[in-house]
């Protein structure tokens, strides 16, 4: 059971770059988001989506976007890459019946260095 | 704004001890209360979790204990091992017409000497 599995694992961009970080889930759940994660900030929520088709923002969306057209796959689009966005991304699902117990499932991040 | 505060942000126990991460929250409209632990290298994982009618829960060495009242709730390792080292978040849930914002506290690192 591979749960969520988030690729590339490591990348180095430049400044100005675009590329995509790639989260797929196998659990059939509903819902996905997106965090990064930084020294003394916490876990903070990018984008988030209830379902396919269906996306909005969290608290920290500038510089992302994301599209879900499957179930399974909710990818994060950086689109100029800044150094400001060095972090550790992590992808993490749930389903409605989690909600009542707050689990979320997460995958074993991407780290992104901008230069 | 900071939802939820959360303190220390590392701390360092000596095994057998007892480690203790302490959150407050503003909003009282959360509905639930996870923690969450993450090893170096992996993702966060729930730990154990509480809701706000509950003012204590215990799962092996690991016990929650809620203070609504005071919106302050707080995570206590028993017994602490090494290899309970890892970094620690408190998060706060609101569910909501088939949304759920998450907030998670900055996080603790915890460090358990031998």
């Amino acid at each position: 059971n591979a749960g969520v599995t988030q690729t590339p694992k490591f990348q180095v961009l430049k400044t100005g770059q675009s590329m995509t970080l790639q989260c797929a889930q196998d659990m059939n759940h509903e819902y996905m988001s997106w965090y990064r994660q930084d020294p003394g900030m916490g876990l903070r929520l990018i984008h988030y989506s209830v379902g396919a088709g269906i996306t909005d923002q969290g608290e920290v969306p500038n510089g992302y976007n994301v599209s879900r057209s499957t179930t399974e796959d909710f990818p994060l689009r950086l689109l100029s890459a800044a150094p400001s966005q060095t972090s550790v991304y992590f992808c993490a699902s749930s389903s409605w019946t989690d909600f009542d117990t707050g689990e979320l499932f997460f995958g074993e991040g991407s780290r992104l260095t901008v230069l | 704004q900071q939802q939820v505060k959360q303190s220390p942000q590392s701390l360092i126990v000596q095994k057998g001890g007892i480690s203790i991460i302490n959150c407050a929250y503003e909003n009282t409209a959360f509905d639930y209360f996870p923690w969450y632990q993450q090893f170096p290298g992996k993702g966060p994982a729930l730990l154990i979790a509480i809701r706000p009618d509950v003012s204590e829960k215990k799962e092996g060495r690991f016990t929650i204990s809620f203070n609504k009242s005071a919106k302050q709730f707080s995570l206590h390792i028993m017994d602490s091992q090494p290899g309970d080292s890892a970094t620690y978040f408190c998060a706060a849930i609101l569910n909501s017409g088939g949304y759920q914002k998450v907030t998670f506290g900055i996080g603790t690192k915890l460090q358990v000497i031998p």
